[in-house]
């Protein structure tokens, strides 16, 4: 059974640093890897995606992908207040079924 | 461009009663999930559309959970009857094909 793993925190860092989220993931065969913020009450809202292995920037969010160790890492730059929610990890293989990790808890405080 | 849209958006039901949950996809998107939410944990898949076949509904709880997607577009999700340990929320999300999933609100189900 595929399974992504993750530290579920909380995860507090003051406001203005990097925050580091980190997954592992089981499935070698694995393809695409997705991370989705998910404020409390609310449902899972997608931020970045990547599928090859190395770094992909958008705004604040960097994703890093390493299939040798099996692992994905979302860093957040300049953490703001806003950010403060849960991280999920989620991973898809050939079938395009993203498995889900239970998500870090992330906390930005001023 | 319209997002995933789910009814209702609360429901609180008595063991052994039955509910049913509506989801419309994003226009386009052949594929959609269902997935389950228990506080605390994250998303556990329930079903896979492809357009309106099944593709994976390997962790459906058959005896009591059954879902169909009609005409490959809306779908709903139907429990009956339902117990205490299915109070979580249940999150409907369309696809375009590659697995990116994009999330409707969900609807928070309590059985009492």
């Amino acid at each position: 059974q595929k399974e992504v793993e993750q530290n579920s925190g909380p995860l507090s860092v003051p406001e203005g640093a990097i925050a580091s989220l980190n997954c592992t993931y089981s499935d070698r065969g694995s393809q695409s890897f997705f991370w989705y913020r998910q404020y409390s009450g609310k449902s899972p809202e997608l931020i970045m995606f990547i599928y090859s292995n190395g770094d992909k920037e958008d705004g604040r969010f960097t994703a890093q992908l390493n299939k040798a160790s099996q692992y994905v890492s979302l860093l957040i730059r300049d953490s703001q207040p806003s950010d403060s929610a849960t991280y999920l990890c989620a991973v898809t293989g050939g079938s395009y079924i993203p498995t889900f990790g239970r998500g870090t808890s992330l906390i930005v405080h001023p | 461009e319209a997002g995933v849209a789910q009814s209702p958006r609360y429901k609180i039901i008595e063991k052994r009663q039955s509910v049913a949950f509506w989801c419309n996809p994003i226009s386009g998107h052949a594929t959609l999930y269902w997935y389950q939410q228990i506080l605390g944990q994250g998303p556990k898949l329930l079903i896979q559309f492809q357009n309106n076949g099944v593709v994976d509904d390997s962790q459906l709880p058959k005896d009591r959970f059954s879902a169909e997607r009609l005409k490959g577009v809306d779908s709903t999700l139907k429990i009956q009857p339902a117990e205490l340990g299915d109070s979580a929320m249940y999150l409907c999300a369309s696809s375009p094909g590659e697995g990116e999933a994009f999330f409707g609100q969900g609807t928070r189900l309590t059985v009492v």
